[in-house]
């Protein structure tokens, strides 16, 4: 079955640090993908996406590249903020379905 | 104005109770959906209404049991609450089935007594 695997956390930097989230995934076909964040005491949004292979998504600085090849997804940052302290989920839907697929999340704290 | 919106934000009951948590949303969505969360943070997907038909339905206890009475509302009633429901459930929405953004709800945090 279609499966998602991001790095385990927690992922402490210091603000203006690099940041990197690990993704991989497992589908049986050309899958969509995607990066949720989950504020404190909020529902998810909508971070990011890509539809098809070698797709960048971006949004606030974040980026993610879809590699077929690698079969990864991985979120990066140039320079975090305080404010992006939040869980980090990848997330993937298939053939045009609306089911979503989570990993298990990825929580991020950036101190001052 | 929110766009996903539950009712309650907290509940806290006792083993063996019925309980109901509601969900509507204003974006004029045709897809709705229910996700739990449970205490590490991992999230799955339960059920999932079109138009008021069921479309998605995960391997979740019979106890549990959605209901759309129209498009923008859907509700889920839970039956016999065990010590193991206790967690957080986010009700989402879509424009329409596929691989459309869903827009979630700030989640129904569930403790089970």
């Amino acid at each position: 079955g279609n499966s998602v695997t991001q790095m385990e956390g927690p992922v402490t930097l210091s603000e203006e640090a690099f940041l990197t989230i690990n993704c991989t995934y497992t589908a049986t076909g050309y899958p969509s993908l995607f990066w949720y964040v989950q504020y404190p005491g909020e529902g998810l949004q909508l971070l990011l996406k890509a539809t098809k292979a070698d797709d960048k998504g971006s949004n606030k600085g974040f980026e993610a590249t879809y590699r077929k090849e690698t079969t990864s997804f991985h979120l990066e940052k140039g320079s975090v903020q305080v404010s992006d302290s939040a869980v980090y989920f990848c997330a993937l839907s298939e053939g045009g379905s609306e089911k979503l697929v989570f990993g298990k999340g990825t929580k991020l704290t950036v101190n001052p | 104005d929110t766009a996903v919106s539950q009712t309650p934000k907290y509940l806290v009951t006792q083993m063996g109770n019925d309980k109901s948590i509601k969900c509507e949303q204003n974006l004029g969505h045709d897809t709705m959906y229910w996700y739990k969360q449970d205490s590490k943070k991992f999230l799955k997907i339960m059920f999932s209404y079109n138009n008021k038909e069921l479309i998605i339905n995960e391997t979740v206890p019979n106890r549990f049991s959605p209901k759309s009475p129209d498009k923008a509302h859907l509700n889920l009633h839970i039956n016999s609450l065990e010590l193991g429901d206790s967690a957080v459930y986010f009700c989402a929405s879509s424009l329409d089935r596929g691989r459309y953004e869903q827009y979630f709800g700030p989640g129904t945090r569930l403790t089970v007594t």
